[in-house]
């Protein structure tokens, strides 16, 4: 079965703390690999997309990698404002683009 | 401005009566998707569709209905037979072409709470 999972589920950095959110998947043959963050009570806004490994992709303080195995957010020294749920997904398998997405890591940055 | 509009942002209804979702693009995008979110779960697709006058069933499209009369409009039906509708409900779109250009976004979301 496709599976995409994220860690930690949860994460709290003080400000200036750099750290890495992972993002596993187990399928095979990846046709690409989506960051989103999304804000309490709002749709996900669109980071990155990530097609092949050792592709990497960078905003801001946020930079996206991406292996054969996995993907990682890496944050480097975040403010409050980074502070959001962020959650990867990839394309499914069945022909269609179609997201599956997995249930994010919740990040807190404190001042 | 381009971007994808939800309405309304917040929706109460009854056990037993069926609600309309809106959901706007005016990106041009050619596919549209509907998903619902519900607290510790990842977003799950219920619906899709890739063109106009075309749409496919996602995971979990028990209890809605959808249709796609326009390109830049995919209104969503919670029907009285969706045993759990309440929950937060988004709506996407993305180009569908080609390989680099896959990206869904999102609109800003309706909570839709069934009493």
């Amino acid at each position: 079965e496709d599976q995409v999972t994220q860690s930690p589920e949860a994460l709290r950095l003080q400000e200036g703390e750099s750290s890495s959110l992972n993002c596993s998947y187990t399928v095979s043959g990846l046709r690409g690999l989506f960051w989103y963050r999304q804000d309490p009570g709002k749709g996900p806004e669109f980071l990155f997309t990530l097609y092949s490994a050792g592709e990497e992709k960078e905003k801001e303080r946020l930079k996206a990698t991406l292996t054969k195995k996995e993907s990682f957010l890496h944050i480097t020294a975040p403010k409050p404002e980074d502070s959001a749920t962020y959650l990867c997904a990839r394309i499914d398998q069945t022909g269609a683009n179609n997201l599956f997405f997995g249930t994010g890591t919740r990040l807190t940055v404190i001042p | 401005d381009g971007g994808i509009t939800q309405s309304p942002k917040y929706l109460f209804r009854k056990e037993g009566q069926n609600v309309t979702l809106s959901c706007e693009q005016n990106l041009n995008h050619d596919a549209m998707y509907w998903y619902r979110q519900d607290p510790g779960q990842g977003l799950r697709l219920i619906y899709y569709s890739q063109i106009v006058n075309d749409f496919q069933k996602g995971d979990i499209a028990e209890g809605y209905s959808v249709s796609r009369e326009k390109k830049e409009s995919f209104p969503l039906t919670v029907t009285s037979a969706q045993k759990n509708p309440t929950a937060f409900y988004l709506c996407a779109s993305s180009l569908n072409a080609g390989v680099t250009k896959r990206e869904q976004y999102f609109g800003p979301g309706t909570r839709l709470t069934v009493t």
